[in-house]
């Protein structure tokens, strides 16, 4: 079956501090990769997402990931994280099987900045 | 564009009540989604509309009920409410372009209480 690894649980980060959010999956078929965050009280947006092309991949608000297909990862990074960064982020995978997609999400990693 | 809105944000249920979830979506999208939000789980699809007329079961479909009602609107339907079922819901929508899977957008969410 098809599954999202997110390593940390919960990160805890001072401003200005770099973070890195590792994201693993199982699929070893052609993938579509995102990442979206959610702000506390609010929906889900997408950050980001990977189709084809460059493995590195910019976002909104400062991020990048990285696509490495040999790990089956898609790393999430911000060089210095702001307060207004503590959020929830879920990596997500989409996956052709047959002829529908399905996408499945990790269980999410809360990333917590102190001022 | 209000984008998915789903109604209502907040709802408290007894054991055994039913109630239905409404989702609307104004971008034209041809698939809708259901989708629960547990702690430390992510977010598992619950059942799911690739188009205007067609509905199918998604990780977690036992205990719901969908009715795709037209393109734009896609309620979520708990017939007899229990307290597993407590979550947060979240409706979203896409849509496929080719073979390019274009990425999901959510909605604000309805916070469902069991008692």
């Amino acid at each position: 079956a098809q599954s999202v690894s997110q390593h940390n649980h919960h990160v805890i980060l001072s401003e200005a501090a770099s973070l890195e959010l590792g994201c693993n999956y199982s699929y070893g078929g052609t993938v579509n990769l995102f990442w979206y965050v959610q702000y506390p009280g609010q929906h889900l947006q997408l950050l980001l997402k990977y189709f084809s092309g460059d493995p590195l991949v910019k976002g909104i608000k400062g991020f990048e990931a990285e696509f490495i297909k040999s790990k089956f990862s898609f790393n999430l990074r911000k060089p210095s994280v702001q307060w207004s960064d503590t959020a929830e982020y879920f990596c997500a995978v989409n996956a052709r099987l047959g002829n529908d997609y399905k996408l499945s999400f990790g269980a999410g990693t809360t990333v917590t900045v102190r001022a | 564009n209000a984008g998915v809105t789903q109604t209502p944000k907040f709802q408290v249920l007894k054991t055994g009540q039913s109630m239905t979830l409404q989702c609307a979506q104004d971008m034209n999208h041809n698939s809708m989604y259901w989708y629960r939000q547990d702690p430390g789980m992510g977010l598992r699809l619950i059942y799911y509309s690739a188009s205007e007329g067609t509905t199918d079961k998604g990780e977690v479909p036992n205990g719901y009920n969908v009715s795709r009602l037209n393109k734009r609107e896609f309620s979520l339907r708990l017939e007899s409410a229990a307290p597993s079922q407590t979550s947060v819901y979240f409706c979203a929508s896409s849509d496929i372009t080719r073979d390019v899977y274009n990425e999901q957008f959510f909605g604000p969410g309805t916070r469902l209480t069991v008692l």
